[in-house]
């Protein structure tokens, strides 16, 4: 069936450096892919999307890249800052079921100062 | 109404007992869907409404589970003789009709515990 994988589980970088968190899907039709934050306690947020008519989305310090050929797609946190702790969930579309959203597992991100 | 709205935001039954979880989805919105989240893991697909097509229910674990929708507003889980495995955050989402793709706004979630 449908799966979306998400590496690592847990990332742990300081303040200022670089995030990166890695997603493989396996319906080769999924041509919508989400990225949500979920702060300790809250709901889950949409950050950033990208198309599959498109290779790289960016929105200030944030980044997605995507390779369909390999089915796989990428989140890139630039310059990352405390704030940015949180879980970061990926998502592909499912387009023959109707657009439903599978997730993956989860990346925990920390940040230290 | 301003967002997606869930209730109750707790609850605590015993085990065996059924419990009912209520979604309340932004007006207009014709997609919703239920996740479950067990304490430290990810967003589990349970069921997806889409308009009046039938609704998808592959990711409900047992017959225990249903969901029903009335028209595109209200929706409500319900899980029959609950067990301890059944302790998690429910999650409804909803969103605008699109071809695979726009946001999907999430409510508070029910957090609901199994004694």
């Amino acid at each position: 069936g449908e799966n979306v994988e998400q590496h690592p589980s847990t990332l742990s970088v300081q303040e200022g450096d670089s995030a990166v968190i890695k997603c493989t899907y396996s319906d080769s039709a999924s041509n919508y892919f989400p990225w949500y934050k979920q702060e300790l306690g809250k709901r889950p947020q949409l950050i950033i999307d990208i198309r599959s008519n498109v290779g790289e989305k960016k929105d200030q310090r944030i980044a997605v890249t995507l390779n369909k050929t390999a089915k796989h797609f990428s989140l890139h946190i630039t310059e990352t800052q405390p704030e940015d702790s949180a879980v970061y969930f990926c998502a592909a579309s499912m387009p023959n079921q109707g657009g439903k959203l599978i997730f993956g597992q989860g990346t925990e991100l920390s940040v230290k100062p | 109404g301003a967002g997606v709205s869930q209730s109750p935001s707790n609850k605590v039954t015993e085990k065996g007992k059924d419990v009912e979880l209520r979604c309340d989805p932004i007006s207009g919105h014709t997609a919703l869907y239920w996740y479950r989240q067990r304490l430290g893991q990810g967003l589990e697909f349970l069921i997806y409404f889409q308009g009046n097509s039938a609704p998808d229910k592959s990711g409900l674990p047992s017959d225990r589970f249903s969901a029903e929708r009335t028209g595109e507003s209200v929706s409500t889980l319900t899980i029959q003789r609950t067990q301890q495995e059944d302790s998690a955050v429910y999650l409804c989402a909803s969103r605008e009709r699109r071809e695979g793709s726009g946001e999907l706004f999430f409510g508070e979630g029910s957090r609901l515990t199994v004694l």
